[in-house]
């Protein structure tokens, strides 16, 4: 089975400051998604990034960027500029290539500071 | 925009009573899932449909919870009884089918609070 796991339970960010969310993740398999998703203060849930295991090259997103370390399992998040409407709470998931279920972490509240 | 409808937003009830949540997924997505975030913890999922069909009920507790989607459509989530342990923000989310990905997308949850 696989697992994600996030340690770092919150963070705290300066306003246009830089940020990086950390992830690890266990997994017997070669090929995978793995997404970083934001969910707001009583909002649904959103993806931020998406980053398929085969690429070599990390994924980004305008302000989102990943370092995604296929060796070490090792998938953290890192967000330039922030902005107050980065407060969120941040998870970590996993998916198998061809199953839809997703794995995700326990989360990583955010919070921007103005 | 599309999105995933949920209702109700907020449910409160005494334990041994009876709950119900409903789904209305984004049109055309024949992918539903039905998770469990418990407070402080990641989402679970509990039941994935493809189209009216169970595709994973694993981790469905199915002596008190039931799901259904009778048209392929919509969805309602069932606990009967509900216990002090199943407070917790359900989540539906759907998905289009067929190709390696297809992005799921997150309604706004029923948080259940079980007193």
């Amino acid at each position: 089975a696989q697992t994600v796991t996030q340690s770092q339970p919150e963070m705290s960010v300066q306003e246009a400051e830089t940020v990086t969310l950390s992830c690890t993740y266990d997994t017997s398999e070669n090929n995978y998604y793995l997404f970083w998703y934001k969910q707001p203060p009583s909002r649904q849930m959103i993806l931020v990034i998406r980053q398929e295991a085969y690429k070599q090259q990390n994924a980004t997103e305008n302000r989102f960027s990943v370092n995604f370390q296929k060796a070490a399992k090792s998938f953290s998040l890192k967000i330039s500029d922030s902005q107050l409407g980065d407060t969120a709470m941040y998870f970590c998931a996993f998916m198998n290539l061809g199953v839809s279920k997703l794995t995700f972490g326990k989360g990583i509240t955010l919070s921007v500071r103005p | 925009e599309a999105e995933v409808a949920q209702s109700p937003r907020y449910k409160i009830t005494e334990k041994s009573q009876a709950v119900a949540f409903w789904c209305d997924p984004i049109s055309g997505h024949a992918t539903l899932y039905w998770y469990r975030q418990i407070l402080g913890q990641g989402p679970e999922l509990l039941v994935q449909f493809q189209d009216e069909s169970v595709v994973d009920d694993s981790q469905l507790p199915k002596d008190r919870f039931s799901a259904e989607r009778l048209k392929g459509v919509d969805s309602t989530l069932k606990i009967q009884p509900a216990e002090l342990g199943d407070s917790a923000m359900y989540l539906c989310a759907s998905s289009r089918t067929g190709g390696s990905y297809n992005e799921q997308f997150f309604g706004p949850g029923t948080r259940l609070t079980v007193l």
